[in-house]
């Protein structure tokens, strides 16, 4: 059974850091996995998808790499400002049914001004 | 374009009612699928459909039925609703067979049960 977990549940930093949110899956045989951003209150919008052939997605100042063998997967935002503030998810296909996507709980994340 | 649209955005109800939830996709996608996002608990997959005519139990099904009533529009409905079906429901629809696998979400239907 496909599991994914985020870490850390929450995340502040200064803007113009650059920061690293990691995402860990538990099933590596997975054909994508793809992040996306949710503001309060709205719904899930799509960041990135990661093809299992690639090791890397790029959009602007976010970049998203992919590591099967170790199950893992980290999104990367350089020179973070205060309109990054959002929470996270990452979420991979189940095991056996590429269709359906388990999600992580999400990294909330806070930019300070 | 609109993409994902649900309706309503918001609605409470009382324990034992019944209503449907609305979703509907303009992009032409075989896929869509129902979630519902509880504090702590992430979004967890209440049923989809694979393509037009199908439809599939996910990961928390009870207590919900669906229709998919063509292409665009997938409906999820509660028969009695109970306060654990409290929670914000999202609708997603997904191009299969593309190579292009991502989904994409409508806004969200907010309901309580009281």
């Amino acid at each position: 059974k496909q599991e994914v977990t985020q870490i850390p549940a929450a995340l502040s930093v200064p803007e113009g850091e650059n920061l690293v949110l990691n995402c860990s899956f538990t099933d590596s045989a997975i054909y994508n996995l793809q992040w996306f951003r949710q503001d309060p209150g709205k719904g899930l919008t799509s960041l990135l998808l990661i093809q299992s052939s690639q090791r890397e997605q790029t959009s602007g100042r976010l970049n998203a790499s992919l590591d099967k063998s170790s199950g893992r997967s980290t999104l990367y935002i350089a020179a973070s400002q205060p309109g990054d503030s959002a929470t996270y998810l990452c979420a991979a296909p189940s095991r056996g049914a590429t269709n359906k996507l388990i999600f992580g709980t999400g990294t909330l994340l806070a930019v300070q001004p | 374009n609109a993409g994902v649209t649900q309706t309503p955005k918001f609605q409470v109800l009382k324990t034992g009612q019944s209503m449907t939830l609305q979703c509907a996709q303009d992009m032409n996608h075989n896929s869509m699928y129902w979630y519902r996002q509880d504090p702590g608990m992430g979004l967890r997959l209440i049923y989809y459909s694979a393509s037009e005519g199908t439809t599939d139990k996910g990961e928390v099904p009870n207590g919900y039925n669906v229709s998919r009533l063509n292409k665009r529009e997938f409906s999820l409905r509660l028969e009695s609703a109970a306060p654990s079906q409290t929670s914000v429901y999202f609708c997603a629809s997904r191009n299969q067979g593309t190579g292009s696998y991502e989904q994409y979400f409508g806004p969200g239907t907010r309901l309580t049960v009281t």
